[in-house]
């Protein structure tokens, strides 16, 4: 029942350093995010991806690359690491095109990887 | 303005205590409504879904108002167990995936 993996939980990166953050899900949903959390902030988009082959900036997208090469997959990568994106990272997930109203049609989230950049 | 707007808290509440929480959305599209719920440094989970009837779970209790664009969350006889940070949740369709966040108020119930 593993729902939706992310890895690292923890990773500490110098500025100007690269690193992918991994995503994978087993619920054959649909639509994969990538949100990061900040105090006072909330959850804000980053990028996300409707299906395979799919994928669309969110409210946040700079400094940040995903692909989705299966269903399954969505690595986020950070570019070139600055400050600014220390934060905590979640991966999410939903299955599209639920019916009106069904509870369902809800997201899922994995347990977040904290990243600091120093 | 912010699309998802909730009191800032924090809230302190005793134990037993009945605790509401608002919530609105600037968004009048918005056709599906959520409260998460959010434990400290862990990732949100579904509360539950708020309908336009409102519904019940156990302690919890979901009222929707479409025509003023507000939801809110009451739980009442308040565990120690309920302190977390409550997500309000609006997704602007059933068919797309745009989910818009409320920055969460936090919650601790005091023994």
């Amino acid at each position: 029942n593993a729902g939706v993996t992310q890895t690292p939980k923890f990773q500490v990166l110098k500025t100007g350093q690269s690193m992918t953050l991994q995503c994978a899900q087993d619920m054959n949903h649909e639509y994969m995010s990538w949100y990061r959390q900040d105090p006072g902030m909330g959850l804000r988009l980053i990028h996300y991806s409707v299906g395979a082959g799919i994928t669309d900036q969110g409210e946040v997208p700079n400094g940040y690359n995903v692909s989705r090469s299966t269903t399954e997959d969505f690595p986020l990568r950070l570019l070139s690491a600055a400050p600014s994106q220390t934060s905590v990272y979640f991966c999410a997930s939903s299955p599209t095109l639920g019916r009106q109203g069904s509870a369902g049609n809800t997201i899922y989230f994995g347990e977040g990887s904290w990243l600091t950049v120093v | 303005r912010k699309e998802v707007e909730q009191d800032p808290g924090p809230f302190n509440v005793p134990e037993g205590a009945t605790v509401a929480f608002n919530c609105t959305y600037s968004n009048s599209a918005s056709q599906s409504f959520f409260w998460y719920r959010q434990d400290c440094r862990k990732e949100p989970k579904l509360l539950m879904s708020v309908y336009s009837s409102g519904n019940e779970d156990g302690r919890f209790t979901a009222q929707l108002n479409r025509a003023s664009q507000y939801i809110s969350l009451l739980i009442r006889d308040s565990k120690l167990s309920d302190s977390a940070t409550y997500l309000c949740v609006v997704k602007w369709d059933n068919y797309g995936q745009n989910f818009v966040f409320g920055p969460g108020t936090r919650l601790s119930v005091l023994p």
